[in-house]
């Protein structure tokens, strides 16, 4: 069975702070990881996938990496906006169409 | 481009009554998925379907139901509206080019069951 734990749970951040967020998984190979951003009264909105260890990907202040069991996003020197729900989620090989098991979230709160 | 569209985006029901969640998507995507919301829970998936005619189950599946006449729409069915319905339903659309992959999901709708 596919899993998903992120971690922490709340992160509490001054503006401009740098930080992490945490994603395990395990899965019996990895067809994506996905990183989602959702604001309260969203849907989530697309922010990265992620097919292989050692790839990243960035957009603005953050940037996502892979290891074959976890996944980071850092968010470097944040600013208020950038308080959200940061959801990670996972595609195993056989499935398609949709299909991703998610993680709890990271409830991100930035303060100016 | 309107993306995934969900409505109503709140709805209030009676245990035992029945309604219907409307899913659009005007990308022209084969892939489409409902996924439950709950606190403490992350996101579950419902029921899914890869195309026009096709469904299958999720995680969630029971108490719900699906179909998938065109490929612009997906409605979820709840038959007997319990309790632990409660929830906020998203619907999400996506397509593949390779092994690639890209959801995207409509704004939720928020389901009270009394």
């Amino acid at each position: 069975e596919d899993q998903v734990t992120q971690s922490p749970e709340a992160l509490r951040l001054q503006e401009g702070e740098s930080s992490s967020l945490n994603c395990s998984y395990t899965v019996s190979g990895l067809r994506g990881l996905f990183w989602y951003r959702q604001d309260p009264g969203k849907g989530p909105e697309f922010l990265f996938t992620l097919y292989s260890a050692g790839e990243e990907k960035e957009k603005e202040r953050l940037k996502a990496t892979l290891t074959k069991k976890e996944s980071f996003l850092h968010i470097t020197a944040p600013k208020p906006e950038d308080s959200a729900t940061y959801l990670c989620a996972v595609q195993a090989p056989e499935t398609s169409g949709s299909r991703l098991t998610f993680g709890e979230g990271t409830q991100l709160t930035v303060n100016p | 481009n309107a993306g995934v569209t969900q409505t109503p985006k709140f709805q209030v029901l009676k245990t035992g009554q029945s309604m219907t969640l409307q899913c659009a998507q005007d990308m022209n995507h084969e892939y489409m998925s409902w996924y439950r919301q709950d606190p403490g829970m992350g996101l579950r998936l419902i029921h899914y379907s890869v195309g026009a005619g096709i469904t299958d189950q999720g995680e969630v599946p029971n108490g719900y139901n699906v179909s998938r006449s065109t490929t612009e729409d997906f409605p979820l069915r709840l038959l007997s509206a319990a309790p632990s319905q409660t929830s906020v339903y998203f619907c999400a659309s996506s397509y593949s080019w390779g092994r690639r992959e890209k959801l995207f999901f409509g704004s939720g709708t928020q389901l009270s069951v009394l």
